[in-house]
């Protein structure tokens, strides 16, 4: 079974450009969640996706990030203009809606995608 | 607000060597931890999750410990390896909602 992946693994825009990163969760996962961590922090939560409507978007940093998850399926997250502190590495983690049997509720992560912003 | 503290920030140990990792959490009020390895440049690999209703997990040379009423998880690595040179996470699910609070991780460099 393939895990979640994520496309591109490193993008490098300059500031004010825009740049589309996306998400392929694992198939049947209907939670998604995006994640990021930028130079010298912890990863931090962004959003949660529940199919194809937003659980929770507390963690989006500013208007300039729009997350989206048309038809329940694969997730795109679009930052418009790009700033500096924007760069960093964007996870994506995927997990079924209800706990499966010893696993609980485990998310399961992309390998991310690093964003330079120049 | 839930805060995950990784203690120490960094450690190089010799080749050979047990070592434990620590972690804290502010709120007891969680659904289970995880313990994740980050090698450099890549994405995040799970090791280790523990339910909230579990005290440990074992995995080959790691075992992970929880105690959930002081907020504490241990990460003990036996006989460690220079392929065991990463950063570790820890990291800790909710039960008010599905996100993941991360530390701020653990640079374990081994020595040989």
């Amino acid at each position: 079974e393939a895990g979640v992946t994520q496309f591109p693994s490193h993008s490098v825009i300059e500031k004010g450009q825009t740049v589309t990163l996306r998400c392929d969760p694992i198939s049947g996962h209907d939670n998604l969640y995006w994640y990021r961590r930028v130079m010298g922090k912890e990863i931090k939560f962004l959003l949660h996706f529940v199919k194809e409507s937003k659980q929770d978007e507390s963690g989006m940093p500013n208007n300039r990030f729009l997350a989206e998850r048309t038809g329940g399926t694969y997730s795109t997250l679009k930052v418009q203009p790009a700033e500096l502190e924007d760069s960093g590495v964007y996870f994506c983690a995927s997990s079924p809606l209800t706990p499966t049997s010893g696993g609980g509720n485990e998310q399961f992560f992309g390998p991310g995608t690093r964003l330079t912003v120049l | 607000k839930q805060e995950v503290t990784q203690i120490p920030a960094a450690l190089s140990v010799p080749e050979g060597e047990n070592l434990v990792l620590n972690c804290s959490f502010t709120d007891s009020a969680i659904y289970n931890l995880q313990w994740f390895r980050q090698d450099p440049g890549k994405g995040l690999t799970s090791l280790l999750l523990i339910q909230s209703s579990q005290r440990e997990q074992t995995s080959g040379r790691l075992n992970a410990s929880l105690d959930k009423s002081s907020g504490r998880s241990t990460l003990y690595i036996a006989a460690s390896q220079p392929g065991d040179s990463a950063t570790y996470l820890c990291a800790v699910q909710g039960w008010r909602d599905d996100k993941i609070i991360f530390g701020k991780g653990t640079r374990l460099h081994i020595l040989p």
